[in-house]
């Protein structure tokens, strides 16, 4: 499936490093996510973009910043983060407004912080 | 707040048997989803249900949605090794049709 793309699959990094992580949906969806899944812990939603606009930051540490600069990209910059910030960071998409609001998941970025 | 939930989180079986599994919503909701991550793999939608008391068939799977619309089943019925993997169901979230609530799964392994 190529409908979501994530680029790094894989990132290490330690705690005084920036980086970032990259979505990109080839569906045409209007709708973006950034998802948490840690081991022992249901999917966890960090972020929403809805027509670009952020629509819900569930309290996620400012260590954590979204960039959604067009309906198919999605970025998620990180800097300063933390051991327990070690997961899978999903992304997904989904077309809003209609019926049938299924979600499309990316491979997702599997990130160490040493 | 809004909670969806499936227990247990671990089931393991013998291939050839017959598998169940339940997602218990707090609140009603519009419509339920079911996903299923493959080990090292990522969330791959399966299904939808809408209306209360819904059947849907896809091969050996059998989703039903609850009369009250609370509550949602996922039977498999002679496991395979392929079924190995989690199962998500999930609900929208009241008011906010984009975002879902993801139950913690069921994570099933299947005995050869």
């Amino acid at each position: 499936e190529t409908g979501v793309t994530q680029t790094p699959r894989h990132l290490v990094m330690g705690m005084t490093n920036k980086k970032s992580l990259k979505c990109e949906q080839h569906l045409g969806h209007n709708a973006m996510y950034w998802y948490k899944q840690s081991a022992k812990k249901p999917l966890e939603l960090m972020f929403v973009y809805s027509l670009e606009e952020r629509v819900e930051n569930n309290s996620v540490p400012s260590r954590f910043s979204p960039e959604c600069p067009n309906s198919s990209h999605l970025f998620l910059h990180l800097h300063t983060l933390q051991p327990e910030d070690s997961a899978l960071y999903l992304c997904a998409s989904s077309q809003t407004g209609q019926g049938l609001n299924e979600q499309f998941f990316g491979p997702g970025t599997r990130l160490t912080v040493l | 707040g809004q909670q969806v939930m499936q227990i247990p989180q671990y089931q393991h079986v013998q291939e050839g048997e017959d598998f169940t599994t339940y997602c218990n919503s707090s609140t009603t909701l519009s419509n339920i989803q079911w996903y299923k991550q493959r080990p090292g793999g990522h969330p791959v939608f399966l299904i939808q249900l809408v209306k209360s008391g819904e059947v849907k068939k896809q091969k050996r799977l059998t989703f039903q949605f609850g009369e009250a619309k609370k509550n949602s089943s996922l039977h498999i019925t002679a496991t395979q090794t392929t079924d190995v993997g989690t199962y998500f169901c999930a609900g929208p979230v009241t008011g906010a049709n984009s975002k879902l609530t993801f139950g913690k799964g069921i994570t099933l392994s299947v005995r050869p």
